[in-house]
């Protein structure tokens, strides 16, 4: 079946620093990409879509210039937290779609990474 | 605008009975609904989804989910309960934004299962 690569699993960073998140698709190509940030026993919030090739669509209230996402190839996704300050520090996770599943097919669904906890020092 | 409510954020079965997770939908449009697992510091795993064909919808590890219309509901169940069944779970819905399809998550039903 589809499978999402992201790394790092964990990264700890000093405040002021950027970290870069990594999301590959192993097998399919990604055509749409999703970036979500998961708080302590609370849902996934939608971050921003990424389609390949095209800037990310950002949800409101997410700052665009310190969450850079980067989507340039149909099979990586990166999000760059810039910057980075302790109230960063979370759990995000990437989720891909395969482009070539429309949705009434079987295989149709979006596949998630297994997240990356930041913590922010 | 498409949304799902996922009623309880906390249920406690005991081994081998029932579980039951309440999710109802909220959508203008016929919807595509999904539950997926997510066990703790990992990603979500799709157990099922709902795309307008069989109303019974048969998952992985034993999960089985119904969409009652009439109802607008889509809750997740099992017959027997297993110790490795304790998990995060979210139901979620399609929804179609600038053209493409996203998924919005309930807020998670935390299943725990008492030996």
């Amino acid at each position: 079946g589809a499978v999402v690569s992201q790394h790092p699993s964990r990264v700890i960073c000093k405040s002021g620093t950027s970290v870069k998140i990594e999301c590959r698709s192993l097998d399919f190509q990604a055509t749409t990409m999703f970036w979500y940030r998961q708080f302590p026993k609370q849902s996934l919030m939608l971050m921003a879509t990424s389609n390949e090739g095209s800037k990310a669509t950002y949800e409101q209230g997410v700052e665009k210039d310190k969450f850079l996402i980067n989507h340039a190839s149909l099979t990586l996704s990166t999000l760059t937290v810039t910057s980075a300050h302790p109230e960063d520090s979370s759990f995000y996770i990437c989720s891909a779609r395969d482009g070539g599943q429309g949705i009434l097919k079987p295989n149709y669904g979006y596949t998630f990474g297994s997240g990356t906890r930041l913590t922010v020092v | 605008a498409q949304s799902v409510t996922q009623l309880g954020s906390h249920v406690s079965v005991s081994e081998g009975a029932l579980v039951l997770l309440r999710c109802n939908y909220s959508s203008s449009v016929p919807p595509y609904l999904f539950w997926y697992v997510q066990y703790p510091n990992q990603g979500l795993q799709l157990l099922l989804k709902y795309t307008s064909a069989a109303t019974l919808v048969k998952g992985i590890n034993g999960f089985e989910a119904e969409f009652k219309k009439s109802e607008t509901s889509f809750h997740l169940t099992k017959p027997s309960a297993h110790m490795s069944d304790a998990a995060e779970y979210f139901c979620a819905v399609t929804v179609t934004r600038s053209g493409s399809y996203q998924l919005t998550f309930g807020k998670g039903t935390k299943l725990s299962v008492i030996p």
